[in-house]
């Protein structure tokens, strides 16, 4: 158990519509990041955020969206989706860089599956 | 733009028959290189970090290795439990945060 919680684990939509995705960091890890994983891209990654503030930004569609909150959880938003949408969304935190030399050791959730048909 | 490649994509191997993973990469300036597993159905999770060419790390059956253009994943009598994606990713130092980018990773599959 890495301890990063990810909800819900399986989503089925239908396109157009609209989902959140919620991610719970470990205890004290003040960064989240969201990746993408698909079968013909591999682990894409999206955004992080650190502390509240968005830190970086990858190929992150404008249909999606995120925020971290004042207790440190993460939402990705995703709207008017697309069938090519789905895939696993994962959610990572890491704890406060410069301090650790690894600041590449993410801590990784179970994924939130997304099926868009 | 940073760019891993890791092959092969799929790997069958005997239990015990050792063998090498291997990932490629290029970027702008390298602050680390990451190995992480991932089983079916879970998220990937830390293995090791390689900062420097020549820097080596051990962990039970596995060894990563690091030259300035790629990283060997050494796996020594391998058993069924080691089965699972292998994935590679690097971090640069022009990145802002501590985005990683991935490889499209190696599925190791060792038959008893």
């Amino acid at each position: 158990d890495s301890g990063v919680t990810q909800t819900p684990k399986h989503l089925i939509t239908a396109t157009g519509q609209r989902v959140t995705l919620r991610c719970s960091p470990r205890s004290g890890d003040l960064s989240v990041y969201w990746y993408q994983q698909s079968l013909d891209q591999g682990l894409q990654f999206l955004i992080q955020y650190y502390n509240g503030e968005e830190r970086a930004k990858g190929n992150i569609l404008e249909r999606f969206s995120a925020q971290q909150f004042p207790d440190l959880h993460s939402e990705l938003n995703l709207s008017s989706l697309e069938l090519g949408d789905s895939a696993l969304y994962f959610c990572a935190s890491s704890t406060r860089p410069g301090r650790n030399r690894n600041t590449g050791e993410l801590f990784f959730g179970e994924g939130s599956r997304l099926t868009v048909l | 733009e940073d760019q891993v490649t890791q092959s092969p994509e799929a790997l069958r191997l005997q239990e015990g028959e050792s063998s090498s993973l291997n990932c490629s990469y290029t970027v702008s300036g390298l602050r680390g290189l990451f190995w992480y597993r991932q089983d079916p159905g879970k998220g990937p999770e830390f293995l090791f970090t390689l900062y420097s060419a020549g820097e080596e790390k051990e962990k039970e059956r596995l060894k990563a290795t690091l030259t300035k253009k790629e990283s060997f994943l050494h796996i020594t009598a391998p058993k069924p439990e080691d089965s699972a994606t292998y994935l590679c990713a690097v971090q640069a130092l022009s990145n802002a945060g501590n985005m990683l980018t991935f490889g499209g990773g190696t599925r190791l599959m060792v038959k008893p």
